[in-house]
């Protein structure tokens, strides 16, 4: 069964930096756009953006453009999610998605992983 | 950005009950590239819906999906006990993508 296995709970403070993963099975993995997708406590979903792992290209939402970078190994099937010095406001729930089959990088996100929560607190 | 907006913002019904869940986009979606999701709570949000209008693997035939253009609908036709959760549509078709603000059936 495929699936998107994120890495555990973190809590930082502000200021710090931090990289959260996303491994995926299957010897396809690098084919499909993989997505993150941010939910704040209590919130809604919000698209931060998508990567090909293949060759990394990589699409950002405007609101999360130089706030995060999302970056690849397809070496090793992962996608990471990273901050380079965290705020409060950047505590959430990050999940990571796979684009479904066929799809470009306009799709739905078929497979989620089962989520990462970040707390940034002094 | 293509703005979602769903309604009604929660949805008050008993198991067998129909739901219908609206979502309605600032602009027109093209190509029908709209998406609802589940997510119940501390899990992670699952695909139900797809293309509008097409369910996706495993998802029970009593979901269906409808609309085009701005205006798009989520129907449940039975309310089983599982189904009470929140409900999130998507578009894909312009980036960036964007999700509408959730519907919770309780």
């Amino acid at each position: 069964e495929v699936q998107l296995v994120q890495s555990g709970a973190e809590v930082k403070k502000p200021g710090e930096s931090l990289k959260i993963s996303c491994q995926g099975s299957g010897n396809s993995f690098s084919t499909y756009w993989i997505g993150w997708v941010r939910q704040m406590p209590g919130r809604g979903l919000e698209w931060i953006g998508i990567i090909y792992p293949r060759d990394s290209d990589t699409r950002y939402n405007p609101a999360f453009q130089g706030q995060v970078t999302i970056s690849a190994d397809k070496s090793t099937n992962s996608v990471y999610l990273q901050w380079s010095s965290l705020k409060a406001s950047d505590t959430a729930i990050y999940y990571c998605a796979r684009h479904g089959l066929g799809g470009g990088e306009y799709w739905y996100f078929d497979l989620w992983g089962r989520g990462t929560p970040v707390t940034v607190s002094s | 950005e293509i703005v979602l907006t769903q309604s009604p913002g929660t949805l008050s019904l008993s198991p067998g009950e129909r739901a219908a869940l609206s979502c309605r986009a600032s602009q027109s979606v093209s190509s029908n590239y709209f998406a609802w999701y589940q997510q119940k709570p501390g899990q992670a949000p699952r695909l139900l819906i797809y293309g509008a209008s097409t369910r996706a693997t495993g998802i029970p035939d009593r979901f269906s999906g409808s609309g085009s253009g701005t205006d798009f609908t989520l129907t449940i036709s039975r309310l089983e006990p599982e189904d009470f959760a929140v409900y999130y549509c998507q578009q894909y078709d312009i980036s960036p993508r964007t999700f509408g603000q959730g519907t919770k059936v309780e």
